[in-house]
């Protein structure tokens, strides 16, 4: 079991749908991520957040939009998706690299199929 | 540019031998370097990692050195065991900002 925790676990939706992916941390992890990761391929990073703003955008299509309520909670709004966004995605949490680097801890994903 | 590579997509050992993964990172900038291990269904575990300043580090059953003159990092799993199948992801930080970018990954076979 991780302490990074991802739901659902699965989701299928058509492009017209709207739904939100959760993660949620409670390990005191200052930095929050998202990646997509597509089959035999590495997790590719979207987005960074740390205390709880918007950090790194890694130029991501606007019909993804992250969200981070507060320090435990990280959400990704999914609009008018695309079948090539159908992957696997990553909720990742991290410590405060300011007292040194860090690894960061990985959900396990939530499998998304776009009809 | 930046990059992290593995040499070999998959590596096929003898249960009870020692798994040597290598991987190739081209940004001598990097000073903070992991090992994650990927089962199937699951996100990236954290195995061990290693900073700039060290060679060697060691955990349970798992070693990772580091050449900084070549450029080169290696994980060493002594003793593998069917569990220890999966896809090991080595991934490198080299930055200010928390971005790590992850290596291609090679997947562990392990032979009865």
């Amino acid at each position: 079991d991780t302490e990074v925790t991802q739901t659902p676990k699965h989701l299928v939706m058509g492009m017209t749908n709207k739904k939100s992916l959760k993660c949620e941390q409670h390990m005191g992890h200052r930095a929050m991520y998202w990646y997509k990761q597509k089959a035999k391929k590495p997790p590719e990073l979207m987005f960074v957040y740390s205390y709880e703003k918007l950090s790194i955008n890694e130029s991501v299509p606007s019909r993804f939009s992250p969200e981070c309520p507060n320090s435990s909670l990280l959400n990704l709004h999914l609009h008018a998706l695309q079948p090539e966004d159908s992957a696997l995605y990553l909720c990742a949490s991290s410590q405060d690299k300011r007292t040194g680097p860090q690894p960061q801890h990985f959900g396990d994903g939530t499998r998304l199929s776009i009809l | 540019g930046e990059s992290v590579g593995l040499h070999l997509p998959t590596l096929s050992v003898q249960e009870g031998d020692n798994s040597i993964i290598n991987c190739a990172y081209s940004n001598s900038a990097s000073d903070y370097f992991i090992w994650y291990k990927q089962e199937s269904g699951k996100g990236p575990q954290f195995i061990i990692d290693i900073r700039s300043n060290m060679d060697k580090r060691q955990g349970q059953r798992v070693t990772v050195l580091l050449n900084k003159t070549v450029k080169h990092l290696s994980l060493q799993i002594a003793a593998t065991q069917p569990g220890d199948s999966a896809v090991y992801f080595c991934a490198e930080n080299g930055r200010r900002d928390d971005k790590i970018i992850f290596g291609k990954g090679t997947r562990l076979h392990i032979l009865p």
